[in-house]
């Protein structure tokens, strides 16, 4: 089983609609999760971090399923320049610092 | 504003030369990393350093090395490129301390090896 794995997608959806990404994680004793988005040809950058109670910035929403071991990330009203790539990313157990990033989601919002 | 800078955007070499990659953040901070990216594998983790003249091997260090001689400078070295090597460089840099582990990016060097 991979470390951190994603559905690559892609997700071709219209906009206004609310899309989701499962990721799930084989680690049981990582603490720290996020989600960093990645456009075309850029590199990546923190979109939001996810914390056991589940968080909300605007139009996106993470949560954290310790118990199954998935993190997820829901996006409402999606726009055109949500087009991009997610990347899921989970720090190796025990406090590490180091992360290990999933190989990404492609979502594509069309007229 | 943080940033993060790479030495190159893009960058050709010969099978068997000798690469040097720089990467130079402003931030003071004590962590830094090499990725390559490439389609289908997604960032992996080559190598990183939490402090000065420290280093540690990541997921797939072999064919290359570091150095980090001054805090705010890391740089990968490929010792005899190979065609196996072309791919997207990235550095990034992070703080340590609970919470603080979000990774800043530079933009990446794209290494082709002909």
């Amino acid at each position: 089983r991979k470390e951190v794995e994603q559905d690559p997608g892609p997700f071709n959806v219209p906009e206004g609609a609310t899309v989701a990404f499962n990721c799930t994680y084989s680690n049981s004793a990582s603490q720290s999760f996020f989600w960093y988005r990645q456009d075309c040809r850029k590199e990546p950058k923190l979109l939001m971090s996810v914390y056991s109670s589940g968080n909300e910035d605007g139009r996106f929403t993470a949560q954290l399923n310790r118990a199954s071991q998935y993190i997820s990330l829901l996006i409402r009203d999606s726009k055109l320049s949500d087009s991009a790539t997610y990347l899921c990313v989970v720090n190796r157990g025990g406090g590490s610092y180091i992360p290990t990033f999933g190989r990404g989601t492609s979502l594509i919002v069309h007229p | 504003d943080v940033k993060v800078t790479q030495s190159s955007r893009y960058l050709v070499k010969r099978t068997g030369e000798k690469v040097f990659l720089e990467c130079v953040q402003d931030m003071d901070h004590e962590n830094m990393f090499w990725y390559r990216q490439d389609p289908g594998l997604g960032l992996r983790l080559i190598y990183f350093s939490y402090d000065v003249k420290m280093k540690e091997k990541g997921d797939i260090p072999e064919g290359y090395s570091v150095s980090r001689e001054k805090k705010e400078r890391f740089s990968l070295i490929l010792e005899s490129a190979s065609t196996n090597q072309t791919s997207m460089y990235l550095c990034a840099s992070s703080t340590t301390g609970f919470g603080s582990y979000e990774q800043y990016f530079g933009p990446g060097t794209r290494l082709t090896v002909t």
